[in-house]
């Protein structure tokens, strides 16, 4: 089962900000936090990870509250394109137990 | 980032015959590739893992002799669906991991008809 807990569906206001939570209250000290999203029809896209920092590249920002059990993937302009399925994964790394959970289906509205 | 790439991206067959997918890394080595299967509408589900030079690790429930996979290099790893039948219909993506820190890619996916 996935460790993480995410609101099924979210829209978003095209050029808004999207702020997408993620719970993942049983987290190892290990583990790390990964953001995914799928495109209809396409394999999972690589967004952002983290450990314990807030870390931000071209894509998004990850925020990640200190006690680690909860974070919150910024898009700071949403666009049409980032319409998808958003998933948070909790794991160590090299991917031996990256279990997908339902996601968040982000709708950016125009 | 890493670049991994799948091929076919849609393939229709018919029922009974077999059909082989194929997972390359492109611009890095990768000792471990993970096959998922998506159905319509769900997430994806891991299936197996596969480790170059030796056998796959098949989750619980995922048929290994329905389900081949080979891993003879560090760029290149296949599933055959064998005997395939309707229900065998599905979206099937693999990933290596190829980042700094352990970072899964995804290749693109092969949808996989059987009639």
């Amino acid at each position: 089962d996935a460790k993480t807990t995410q609101p099924p569906s979210m829209d978003c206001a095209e050029g808004r900000a999207a702020n997408l939570p993620c719970n993942h209250s049983t987290i190892s000290g290990n583990e790390y936090v990964y953001w995914y999203r799928q495109i209809h029809s396409q394999g999972p896209q690589y967004i952002i990870h983290g450990l314990k920092n807030n870390e931000t590249n071209e894509m998004a920002s990850l925020i990640i509250t200190e006690d680690r059990k909860s974070s919150t993937l910024i898009l700071p302009h949403a666009t049409l394109r980032d319409t998808a399925v958003y998933y948070c994964i909790v794991s160590q790394p090299l991917g031996q137990n990256f279990v997908f959970g339902p996601g968040t289906r982000l709708s950016v509205l125009p | 980032g890493a670049v991994v790439s799948q091929h076919p991206s849609r393939v229709i067959c018919k029922s009974g015959t077999s059909v082989k997918i194929e997972c390359r890394s492109l611009d890095f080595q990768a000792t471990t590739m993970f096959w998922y299967r998506q159905f319509p509408k769900q997430s994806l589900m891991l299936m197996a893992t596969s480790n170059e030079g030796s056998k796959a690790t098949y989750e619980q429930g995922v048929e290994k002799d329905k389900f081949l996979i080979n891993h003879a290099s560090l760029t290149l790893s296949t599933l055959t669906v064998t005997s395939a039948h309707p229900e065998d219909s599905s979206f099937y993506i693999c990933s290596a991991a190829g980042g700094r820190t352990g970072e899964l890619f995804f290749g693109e996916g092969s949808r996989l008809t059987v009639l």
